[in-house]
């Protein structure tokens, strides 16, 4: 079974700075994906940004990247320049290739600082 | 475009009353799911269908039962609701061949059972 692990609950950033979202994960397979969404509190799940396991070059989305690293099964995010509209509930989340289902890590709620 | 519909957005129920929600998706995807968020558990999986007239379960199925009549839909049905299934509920759907393809959410539906 796989799991994903987001250990911190909350977070805070400046506006304007740059903030990092941990997240691990554990599997044996080979062939995944993984992905980040957003949830503001009008409680949509937006997509922020995916990566392929198979791809070595971490994806960027405008002002989000991400530090994949595959030896350690961990996929974090960074938001740059963050801005007051970033405040949300984020979580990571994880699939097989194999399975459409995604496993979800519990969240972790970044808070803006004006 | 209206992607994925969840009806109703709001329901409060008591102890042992029976009720349906309805997922309705205008993408033509082949899978539908039904996930329940709780504070600090993220988003588990409860049912999900790989296709019209199927269903299987998820991480957390009691309490819970799923009919996927017609492709579009996908109902979710609380037989006898206990106050454990306060929750808000989220529908999602994705295409067939959806390896690296994200799900896509509907709005939630927030229930509270008295």
């Amino acid at each position: 079974a796989q799991t994903v692990t987001q250990s911190q609950p909350e977070m805070s950033v400046q506006e304007a700075e740059t903030v990092t979202l941990s997240c691990t994960y554990d599997t044996s397979e080979s062939d995944y994906y993984l992905f980040w969404y957003k949830q503001p509190p009008s409680r949509q799940m937006i997509l922020v940004i995916r990566q392929e396991a198979y791809k070595q070059q971490n994806a960027t989305e405008n002002r989000f990247s991400v530090n994949f690293q595959k030896a350690a099964k961990s996929f974090s995010l960074k938001i740059s320049d963050s801005q007051l509209g970033d405040a949300a509930m984020y979580f990571c989340a994880f699939k097989t290739g194999a399975n459409s289902k995604l496993t979800f890590g519990k969240g972790i709620t970044l808070s803006v600082r004006p | 475009n209206a992607g994925v519909t969840q009806t109703p957005k709001f329901r409060v129920l008591k102890t042992g009353q029976s009720m349906t929600l309805l997922c309705a998706q205008d993408m033509n995807h082949e899978y539908m799911y039904w996930y329940r968020q709780d504070p600090g558990m993220g988003l588990r999986l409860i049912h999900y269908s790989v296709g019209e007239g199927t269903t299987a379960k998820g991480e957390v199925p009691d309490g819970y039962n799923v009919s996927r009549l017609k492709k579009q839909n996908f109902l979710l049905g609380l037989e006898s609701a206990a106050p454990s299934q306060t929750s808000v509920y989220f529908c999602a759907s994705s295409p067939l061949r959806s390896s690296n393809q994200p799900q896509h959410f509907g709005d939630g539906t927030r229930l509270s059972i008295l």
